[in-house]
């Protein structure tokens, strides 16, 4: 079974720019859950999407917004970039179906601000 | 609100050495707890979890007991190898209804080194 991918791996934009980074969960999943994760802040959670529509989000602000599609894949935006916003970005998926399940995560996105 | 403290790092030992990676948490309801492993420009794998009290996660040779007591889920392994040189993430999920829904809550993580 193929593990939950991510897309880019890297990513270089420059001040005031948006960028979408794209996330697709493991066959079966419904639950996507973004993260960012930084050397001063650590792993922070963005939101989660379960059958298209945002269940939980995290303290970030409006300049972050995401998706989620029909075929369970999402995608985070973020628009305005600022430097701070540099980070690794990672997903997560799972069923979906109950609280406190197993999470699985991708490799994750590179994202630096210049 | 929840929160995680993981012991402060980096931990360097000696290949066969024991290792003990301290985690305490604190959460309303009853949280199940995970460790995850990061290696160099990767992401996370789940290493083990527990999902209620005096649950005892094991993978790999690496075992935490959930202590509800203490609240605590300390990672342990007898003998490490090269190998096991990572950063270690202790992680809870909460049952504390709709602002639990796939979110973790994680903590700073523990940088590990093991040396020849």
């Amino acid at each position: 079974k193929a593990g939950v991918t991510q897309t880019p791996r890297y990513l270089i934009k420059t001040r005031g720019q948006q960028v979408t980074l794209s996330c697709s969960p493991i066959s079966g999943h419904r639950s996507v859950s973004w993260y960012q994760q930084t050397p001063g802040q650590g792993l922070q959670f963005l939101f989660e999407y379960f059958s298209e529509t945002q269940r939980n989000k995290g303290n970030f602000p409006g300049r972050f917004s995401g998706r989620q599609f029909s075929n369970s894949r999402s995608e985070m935006n973020v628009s305005t970039l600022e430097l701070g916003d540099s980070a690794l970005y990672l997903c997560a998926s799972s069923f979906g179906d109950r609280l406190q399940e197993t999470q699985y995560f991708g490799p994750g996105t590179r994202l630096l601000v210049l | 609100g929840d929160s995680v403290t993981q012991m402060e790092g980096p931990v360097t030992l000696s290949e066969e050495a024991f290792l003990t990676i301290n985690c305490t948490y604190t959460a309303t309801g009853y949280p199940s707890l995970f460790w995850y492993v990061q290696y160099p420009g990767e992401g996370l794998q789940l290493l083990l979890k527990a999902t209620k009290a005096d649950d005892k996660g094991s993978n790999k040779g690496f075992e935490a007991t959930y202590r509800k007591e203490t609240t605590s889920f300390h990672l342990e392994k007898g003998s490490v190898q090269v190998s096991d040189s990572a950063v270690y993430f202790c992680a809870l999920s909460s049952n504390a209804g709709g602002t639990s829904y796939g979110k973790l809550t994680f903590g700073q993580g523990t940088i590990l080194t093991v040396h020849p």
